[in-house]
């Protein structure tokens, strides 16, 4: 069974503060990762890909992944009321299937 | 360039009734998947389906569930003699054929939330 864990939460922050997101993935051979935001009612919308090791910065968002260790996470700089939402991590293990995590509850206090 | 689109938004069935969700990839997308989501829980896959091919139906139930995605038209998802735990949120996502940016980025449609009365 692959499986993407994360930590339910709720996460809260100050805001301004950075927001930590983990994920880790069973399937070694999963080679893209992905971060989805989920507002309470609403559809997920994708707010980061990777693919490689590393880093990758998109504006307040940043995206880790070590595959050695089969560990993805999104740090959040700057955090906001309007990050306040569940973040999904996905992880591409071929033929484009995608497996979600459960979600991490994010709460920014004003 | 509109993005996945779902109908109906809400459906109401009393038990026993039938269910069709369609779902409209965005334009160029091949690849259509279906998820389920109960509240407060997590997205589960259902199948995935390709143009007039299901290529995985892992996470569809054995019975009163099926789905098609054919030449022409939307992809449907049909729950037959619906019960009150089919009550869910049910996503479409779709990605492309072919993309530059990586493989499995999947872009969601607003959903439809089923209420089995």
């Amino acid at each position: 069974q692959k499986e993407v864990e994360q930590n339910s939460g709720p996460l809260s922050v100050p805001e301004g503060a950075i927001a930590s997101l983990n994920c880790t993935y069973s399937d070694r051979g999963s080679q893209s990762f992905f971060w989805y935001r989920q507002y309470s009612g609403k559809s997920p919308e994708l707010i980061m890909s990777i693919y490689s090791n590393g880093d990758k910065e998109d504006g307040r968002f940043t995206a880790q992944l070590n595959k050695a260790s089969q560990y993805v996470s999104l740090l959040i700089r700057d955090s906001q009321p309007s990050d306040s939402a569940t973040y999904l991590c996905a992880g591409e293990g071929g033929y484009q299937k995608v497996t979600f995590g459960t979600g991490t509850k994010l709460q920014v206090i004003p | 360039n509109a993005g996945v689109m779902q109908n109906p938004r809400h459906l109401v069935r009393r038990r026993g009734q039938e269910a069709r969700l369609r779902c409209s990839p965005m334009k160029g997308h091949s690849h259509v998947y279906w998820y389920r989501q109960l509240p407060e829980e997590g997205l589960k896959f259902m199948v995935y389906l390709q143009k007039e091919n299901i290529i995985d139906e892992s996470g569809m139930p054995k019975e009163r569930f099926s789905a098609e995605f054919p030449k022409e038209g939307p992809s449907i998802l049909r729950i037959q003699q619906v019960v009150r735990g089919d009550s869910a949120a049910y996503f479409c996502a779709s990605s492309p054929q072919e993309t530059s940016s990586g493989d499995g980025e999947q872009f969601f449609g607003p959903g439809t939330r089923l209420t089995v009365l």
